[in-house]
């Protein structure tokens, strides 16, 4: 069974704070996806990675970093973290062409 | 670029009634394409894929056919119940590039009256 988890699960954290999310894969998935939930917009592409090392921006990365330390785990980085970051956050995993298998998400409330 | 648009955000329904939600996409590409599917407090997960070989997906009694003419995705099942009330995703994948990215539609929640 395809699994991927995420930590925390909930998160209160003050503006200008520093936010790290963690997720970890057990599908041994080349490429894993860091996403936000906004009511209206769908799903929305922050970071991506296609293996350990490497990591590169999706279409909305301004006030997050990604570090891929390993094949199974993709951090999300909020280094000074701003009410409007506010929001719920999907880690997926996935190798291209095929269809990507996501986390349980973390929802992240900034004050 | 590649797009998806959802136009309604919310359907209500009463079980046994028709299920409609309307999709359509824009791209570049032979686009393939994917329904999923996010129970309250559960990530998205796949209902449905189709792409251009096979035309059609059907999974769980629901069903989507792709129609190139119309760049149109739309979903269906005739008799909906309860347990399928949750939020459907339309999803454009983009099979130009190895990262495999999806695009998201904006979302449809659907709440299936007992």
């Amino acid at each position: 069974e395809a699994a991927v988890t995420q930590s925390p699960r909930n998160k209160v954290a003050v503006t200008g704070g520093k936010v790290t999310l963690s997720c970890n894969q057990t599908n041994n998935h080349n490429n894993m996806y860091w996403y936000r939930q906004d009511t209206g917009h769908g799903l929305r592409l922050i970071h991506y990675s296609y293996g350990a090392g490497s990591t590169e921006k999706g279409d909305i990365p301004d006030g997050y970093k990604a570090s891929r330390p390993s094949q199974e785990n993709f951090s999300l980085i909020l280094e000074l973290a701003t009410p409007s970051q506010t929001s719920v956050y999907f880690c997926a995993s996935g190798d291209a062409g095929s269809e990507q298998y996501f986390g349980p998400g973390t929802r992240l409330t900034v004050l | 670029g590649d797009s998806v648009t959802q136009m309604q955000g919310q359907v209500t329904l009463s079980e046994d009634d028709f299920l409609f939600i309307n999709c359509t996409y824009s791209t570049t590409w032979y686009p393939t394409l994917f329904w999923y599917v996010q129970y309250p407090g559960e990530g998205p997960q796949l209902l449905l894929k189709v792409t251009t070989a096979n035309n059609k997906g059907i999974s769980r009694g629901f069903e989507a056919t792709y129609d190139k003419r119309t760049t149109s995705f739309h979903l269906q099942k005739a008799s909906v119940q309860e347990s399928d009330s949750a939020v459907y995703y339309c999803v454009l994948g983009d099979r130009g590039s190895a990262l495999g990215r999806l695009h998201f539609g904006a979302g449809t929640q659907l709440i299936v009256i007992p």
